[in-house]
């Protein structure tokens, strides 16, 4: 059983689209991690997520963390080129740390 | 300072061979931790060091993987004999504390791609 669902698992979109990647489980998390991982490069922390309800902003970026803290949300406005890569949603959970299956995005210039 | 390495970057051997990956953390991490990622599935944690010390290896596949960081520095992972199976990007991380991956300080390496033919 998947603990984190990210939807969608790829996406293409021209540049200057907007775009919301999501992720979900049915549990409740203490706090949430969104990483970025290029090709050949290991994965890059973005933001942490604590507070439900909480929203953090990130340049282009906006990280919402739900209410419930069972979801979270990455809405990019404006994408670059640049963006391109795999967003990874990642709790930590007693000694272990989980990841998503991420979420593919291809901006295409 | 230098981040998290990974050799090599690419290993491809046949099925039944020993493969050895290594990890060298950032200077002054105690914790290093082993992740894999399978084809089309999510990154899955392996195990945890603090220093030389295996804190939790819940997540090694089985006993054809070996996890080893003699003197707490870098850390080797070996797979003897590989299968079809164990192809994938096998990640190191480190951290200077553990509870500082909720705070997402985890640094990762580029990562090793594994190829078992």
């Amino acid at each position: 059983t998947q603990l984190l669902e990210q939807s969608p698992q790829f996406l293409s979109i021209q540049e200057g689209e907007n775009l919301t990647v999501y992720c979900n489980s049915s549990s409740v998390f203490s706090s949430l991690q969104w990483y970025r991982q290029e090709p050949g490069e290991g994965p890059v922390l973005l933001v942490t997520v604590v507070t439900g309800g909480e929203v953090k902003k990130l340049k282009r970026l906006t990280f919402q963390f739900g209410d419930a803290r069972k979801d979270s949300s990455l809405h990019i406005t404006a994408a670059q080129p640049g963006d391109t890569g795999l967003y990874l949603c990642a709790i930590p959970e007693g000694n272990q740390f989980y990841f998503g299956t991420g979420t593919s995005l291809t901006v295409i210039p | 300072e230098a981040g998290v390495t990974q050799f090599p970057s690419h290993s491809v051997i046949e099925k039944g061979q020993t493969v050895t990956l290594r990890c060298d953390p950032i200077s002054g991490h105690d914790n290093l931790y082993w992740y894999r990622r399978v084809m089309g599935k999510e990154i899955k944690f392996l195990l945890h060091f603090v220093k030389e010390s295996k804190q939790d290896e819940s997540g090694m596949p089985n006993n054809r993987f070996l996890a080893e960081r003699t003197g707490g520095t870098y850390s080797t992972l070996k797979v003897q004999p590989a299968e079809l199976e164990d192809s994938g990007v096998y990640f190191c991380a480190s951290s200077q504390a553990h509870r500082d991956i909720l705070r997402g300080e985890q640094f990762f390496g580029p990562g090793t791609r594994l190829t078992v033919l």
